[in-house]
């Protein structure tokens, strides 16, 4: 079956440009989406299709998908971004996540 | 405003039918096509359970396949979920979601997520 991995944390400081990476077999083949999940929340939706960002999500949000690995930036990096971060894909009729980074800005 | 509201018996025992129904409120769900389910173990990540379409086509997680069934409901704007012979493994916190999906060029995921609604199973 089809893996995405994913660094279990990342440290980040405050203003700083924090990078999430997600790793996958001939993954720049496949779009790849990224969820933000506050503590106590449900994940939400950060960006869609590698590179577009949903309505309402700061510019501050990129990302980017090449070879075997997608990459989440953000870049000026505020608290209220610490969160668990997710990327999926699709693959075999079924969604695959990745385990999960937590972001840490300290 | 899409909301989406799970609600089922958050307790269930071994064995039993995991039974959970997803209400889609300010919208109606004939506008979307895929409609699905997500889990979460507390303290773990995300596991996707599978998704079910207005005219009954399913994708399920190949590790429950043989103990899922999903439905859709429109008259009620609704979607459920059944789970059947669980476990303290399927102890978790279950998502309802609405999936966003195209064939050309194919792309598949999740943009409404709802609260989430937790399940124990427990004698």
């Amino acid at each position: 079956s089809y893996e995405l991995s994913q660094p279990p944390s990342v440290s980040v400081s405050p203003g700083q440009t924090a990078s999430i990476t997600c790793s996958g077999d001939k993954l720049g083949n496949k779009y790849v989406f990224w969820y933000q999940q506050r503590p106590g929340q449900s994940p939400a939706l950060v960006m869609y299709q590698d590179n577009k960002r949903p309505s309402g999500i700061p510019q501050r949000f990129s990302g980017s998908n090449s070879g075997n690995t997608a990459t989440l930036m953000i870049t000026e990096t505020q608290v209220m971004d610490e969160a668990h971060y997710y990327c999926q894909a699709w693959d075999s009729s079924t969604v695959v996540f990745g385990g999960g980074t937590d972001l840490a800005v300290l | 405003q899409v909301h989406l509201q799970e609600s089922g018996p958050g307790l269930v025992k071994p064995s039993e039918t995991l039974s959970l129904t997803c209400t889609v409120a300010g919208y109606s769900i004939t506008t979307f096509y895929y409609w699905g389910w997500i889990r979460q173990s507390p303290g773990k990540g995300l596991e996707w359970i599978g998704s079910v379409s207005l005219s009954g086509i399913t994708y399920y997680t190949p590790s429950l396949k043989s103990r899922v069934t999903m439905s859709v409901d429109t008259s009620k704007n609704q979607f459920s979920l059944r789970l059947t012979s669980v476990t303290a493994a399927d102890t978790a916190l279950y998502y309802c979601v609405r999936v966003v999906s195209s064939a050309s060029p194919f792309y598949y995921y999740m943009d409404v997520w709802g609260r989430g609604t937790t399940v124990t199973v427990s004698s």
